[in-house]
């Protein structure tokens, strides 16, 4: 069965609203959660590390202030697309990993982001 | 810098045979090595993985292949079959388990 639930599945919006997307841990509680985004025929490229409890430390070129995250339970984290615009239509990844050292990252299914 | 590279980036074979996918990496600190399978519009899902202190791991139908002087690991898919038609995604963790992707190889199994 799935270990990690992404919500919306799909989403199409007018520029400038802000979309919130929802990434649970099913099976386990999860302290670190991570956000990946594919562009089309892109590889998955990390965007941020969601940290339970405290700031989610984002990586190189990603602005935090566009991307908000919250991890605010041991089972969910969210990701707020702020003011959001046709450049950041793209399909977005969470994912979990179980456990301690080198393990498997369990990723949802995806959100399709589609700014008009 | 691509850290983790797949140069095909796609691949047909026969129903039936061995489907071979190659991944490169340029990181010598990376120490364990992922598979990921995925199909469009879905998360990708974890196949098969190898830490650097083996050089082999098997599970069924799928094999991974390291090759630490060379930097090189492949999957091996025996027998393949079409529902095996996806991308295929070879990853490694950096500091904090970070995932480095590379770019994916398309696979075709065909009937």
């Amino acid at each position: 069965g799935a270990v990690v639930s992404q919500h919306p599945s799909w989403v199409i919006c007018k520029s400038g609203t802000s979309v919130k997307i929802e990434c649970r841990s099913l099976d386990f509680q999860a302290t670190t959660m991570f956000w990946y985004r594919q562009f089309p025929k892109q590889s998955l490229m990390l965007m941020a590390t969601s940290n339970e409890g405290s700031k989610a430390t984002y990586e190189q070129g990603v602005e935090k202030d566009k991307f908000l995250i919250n991890h605010a339970s041991l089972t969910l984290s969210t990701l707020t697309v702020t003011s959001a615009h046709p450049e950041d239509s793209s399909f977005y990844i969470c994912s979990v990993k179980q456990g301690a050292g080198n393990q498997p990252q369990h990723f949802g299914d995806g959100t399709r982001l589609s700014i008009l | 810098d691509q850290q983790v590279k797949q140069n095909s980036p796609s691949l047909s074979v026969q129903e039936g045979r061995i489907s071979i996918l190659n991944c490169d990496y340029t990181n010598s600190m990376f120490d364990y090595f992922l598979w990921y399978k995925k199909y469009p519009a879905e998360g990708p899902t974890f196949l098969i993985s190898i830490s650097s202190i083996k050089d082999k791991n098997e599970d069924g139908r799928f094999t991974v292949f390291l090759n630490k002087s060379a930097k090189h690991l492949s999957l091996h898919i025996v027998p393949s079959q079409p529902g095996d038609s996806a991308v295929y995604f070879c990853a490694a963790p950096r500091s904090n388990y970070k995932l480095t992707f590379g770019k994916g190889t398309l696979l075709t199994v065909n009937p």
